[in-house]
């Protein structure tokens, strides 16, 4: 029962690098986030999806690209790594909009230096 | 003031106490609420879904207050395990601004001591 799977764990970046963060479930949801989330900190919404093809901004897309092309992926793509993305990503996903929970990946801890 | 608030603490409480979490949230078409629980460093994990009639999982009871426009989280019988960061999620009826239409609290951090 895999759930909601992020990869990698662990990442270290020198400024300027580009990565994708994975992001894969099996649970059939159509909505799927991307947060950030710095130390001692809330959790800031970077790109949400609702369905394959759709993407939207969150709060914080600045430096973040993502697509949906599958109902299970939701890859986040950073281009041009800076040390402000320093930061601990978890992607989630849901069932419907408004009745259901988020259920998270267990996080990707980056650091860019 | 923000959508969704929530007293930071810390709460420092004995092992065994009765603790009680509130969250506030601005917004009356707000639709579903639910608690998670933070550990350090690792992913929010769902608690418990409010619901308007109150519900309780075991030592915990959260309740919905829709007037005022509040969550509750009673805990009771306080373990060491129940240390941890807990946050109020509310989701409003439609999306609206850049949060999407999930608010998360910023969380109220639990420490039980010995």
């Amino acid at each position: 029962n895999a759930g909601v799977t992020q990869t990698p764990k662990f990442r270290i970046l020198k400024i300027g690098q580009s990565m994708t963060l994975q992001c894969t479930q099996d649970m059939n949801h159509n909505y799927m986030y991307w947060y950030r989330q710095d130390p001692g900190m809330g959790l800031k919404l970077i790109y949400y999806s609702v369905g394959a093809g759709i993407t939207d901004k969150g709060e914080v897309p600045n430096g973040y690209n993502v697509s949906r092309s599958t109902t299970e992926d939701f890859p986040l793509r950073l281009e041009l790594a800076a040390p402000s993305q320093t930061s601990v990503y978890f992607c989630a996903s849901s069932a419907d909009r408004t009745n259901s929970p988020l259920h998270f990946g267990n996080g990707t801890r980056l650091t860019v230096t | 003031r923000k959508e969704v608030e929530q007293d930071p603490g810390p709460f420092n409480v004995p092992e065994g106490a009765t603790v009680a979490f509130n969250c506030t949230y601005s917004n009356s078409a707000s639709q579903s609420f639910f608690w998670y629980r933070q550990d350090c460093r690792k992913e929010p994990k769902l608690l418990m879904s409010v619901y308007s009639s109150g519900n309780e999982d075991g030592r915990f009871t959260a309740q919905l207050n829709r007037a005022s426009q509040y969550i509750s989280l009673l805990i009771r019988d306080s373990k060491l395990s129940d240390s941890a960061t807990y946050l109020c999620v509310v989701i409003r009826s439609r999306y609206g601004g850049s949060q999407g239409n999930l608010i998360f609290g910023k969380g109220t951090k639990l420490s039980v001591k010995p």
